[in-house]
């Protein structure tokens, strides 16, 4: 199965580090989407990608966090100087571009900052 | 701004019932997207609705979308316990809904 990896699934961290998530799409998805999810809420919106453009960015997102996609294929979440409300599960979703069939969504990757 | 309201936001019914999940959007968008999230697990895909008018069926669940009322509605016919679980519906533009937490009773 060649469905969305996440990596790495929890990670731990104290306040005032920078942490880096990664995400590899289904690779014949083009869009590429990061969310945030708190626990009783349904994903929030972060970032999205068309290949290797970033497309759009949540106003909610702080200058703290930053995506890539380099090559329009696996991407990157990295959240610098890191604050306990940062504790979620980040969540990476791939679609095709024609978006017929919706998101495909990895497992999730939970941040816990102490 | 954009907004999905679902309701209700906590459904607990007893297995064999009927009810409906109702989502509601403030923007005009041409589709829709139902997903299914269990405890502690990812979202799955569960109904993607191209078109006014559309509806799908899988299982027991029936998913309809009314662009003109910017009104779905997700349908479960006869709840067995298995359907117990978060039903999150979303827009473009990638807005979800609070989720609708199912508990079916036995």
């Amino acid at each position: 199965d060649t469905g969305v990896s996440q990596d790495p699934r929890h990670k731990i961290t104290k306040r005032g580090q920078n942490v880096t998530f990664r995400c590899d799409p289904i690779s014949e998805h083009n869009r590429l989407y990061w969310y945030r999810q708190t626990l009783g809420q349904g994903p929030e919106f972060l970032t999205y990608f068309q290949n290797e453009a970033q497309l759009e960015k949540s106003r909610l997102l702080s200058d703290r966090f930053s995506a890539e996609r380099p090559k329009g294929s696996f991407s990157t979440l990295e959240i610098q100087r890191t604050e306990q409300g940062d504790s979620a599960m980040y969540l990476c979703a791939s679609s095709h571009w024609t978006r017929s069939r919706g998101q495909y969504f990895g497992p999730g990757t939970r941040l816990t900052v102490t | 701004e954009l907004k999905v309201e679902q309701n209700p936001l906590f459904l607990s019914m007893q297995e064999g019932k009927n009810y409906t999940i109702y989502c509601n959007y403030s923007t005009t968008s041409d589709r829709l997207y139902w997903y299914r999230q269990d405890p502690g697990k990812s979202l799955e895909s569960l109904f993607v609705l191209l078109s006014n008018g559309a509806v799908k069926q899988e299982g027991r669940l029936m998913a309809s979308l009314d662009t003109k009322a910017r009104l779905s509605t997700l349908h479960i016919t006869a709840a067995v316990h298995d359907l117990s679980a978060t039903y999150f519906c979303a827009v473009p533009k990638i807005i979800f809904g609070k989720g609708t937490r199912l508990h079916i009773l036995p």
